[in-house]
């Protein structure tokens, strides 16, 4: 069974601070990696796909990576704005089912 | 209007109550999904259609009855449901390609509350 696993489950910065969110996965057969962002009271908003090991995706301050066992969601500089819960999910091969992690929900401070 | 669409945005209804959640994509995709989305859990798939046609159920029970009448249209019947049915429930849509890996669209949800 696909498992995927986010840590830390919370995270408070203050503004500027820089940090990584983990997504740890077991999939057999990656077709593909998803991180969404998601504000409360909304539904995920799509951020990055990632494919394979060594990929790499940027989108202003969020850099996304992937090994074969987990990818990393780096937020550089955080704003206020950059508060919400960040969602990892995974698809295996021969489908489009995505298998989504807990979240990490993340408050950036002024 | 844009993008994915729910209607109602929330919902309180009885265990013995009938109603129905409504969904709309407006993005031209061939592929609808039923998440469900709880306190302190992950999101979870219930149901997939591609070109209207259900490819997923996962074990959703049966007082759960999704229906799609077109590509753009999904519905989500709800009969005698328990307290724990409780949740946000979300629509998500996509473009399904032969073997192309696309991101799906989510629309902004409906709380439903059952007492």
């Amino acid at each position: 069974e696909d498992q995927v696993t986010q840590s830390p489950e919370a995270l408070r910065l203050q503004e500027g601070e820089s940090s990584s969110l983990n997504c740890s996965y077991t999939v057999s057969g990656l077709r593909g990696l998803f991180w969404y962002r998601q504000d409360p009271g909304k539904g995920p908003e799509f951020l990055f796909t990632l494919y394979s090991a060594g990929e790499e995706k940027e989108k202003e301050r969020l850099k996304a990576t992937l090994t074969k066992k987990e990818s990393f969601l780096h937020i550089t500089a955080p704003k206020p704005e950059d508060s919400a819960t960040y969602l990892c999910a995974v698809v295996r091969r021969a489908g489009n089912k995505l298998t989504f992690g807990g979240g990490t929900r993340v408050l950036v401070k002024p | 209007e844009t993008g994915v669409t729910q209607t109602p945005r929330h919902l309180v209804m009885g265990m013995t109550n009938k109603k129905s959640l409504k969904c709309e994509q407006h993005l031209g995709h061939n592929a609808m999904y039923w998440y469900k989305q709880s306190a302190k859990k992950p999101l979870e798939l219930m149901f997939v259609y591609n070109f209207k046609e259900q490819t997923e159920n996962n074990s959703v029970p049966s007082r759960f009855s999704p229906e799609c009448p077109n590509s753009s249209h999904l519905f989500l019947h709800l009969h005698t449901l328990q307290p724990e049915d409780s949740a946000l429930y979300l629509c998500a849509s996509s473009q399904v390609r032969g073997t192309g890996l696309n991101e799906q669209y989510f629309g902004p949800g409906t709380r439903l509350t059952v007492t």
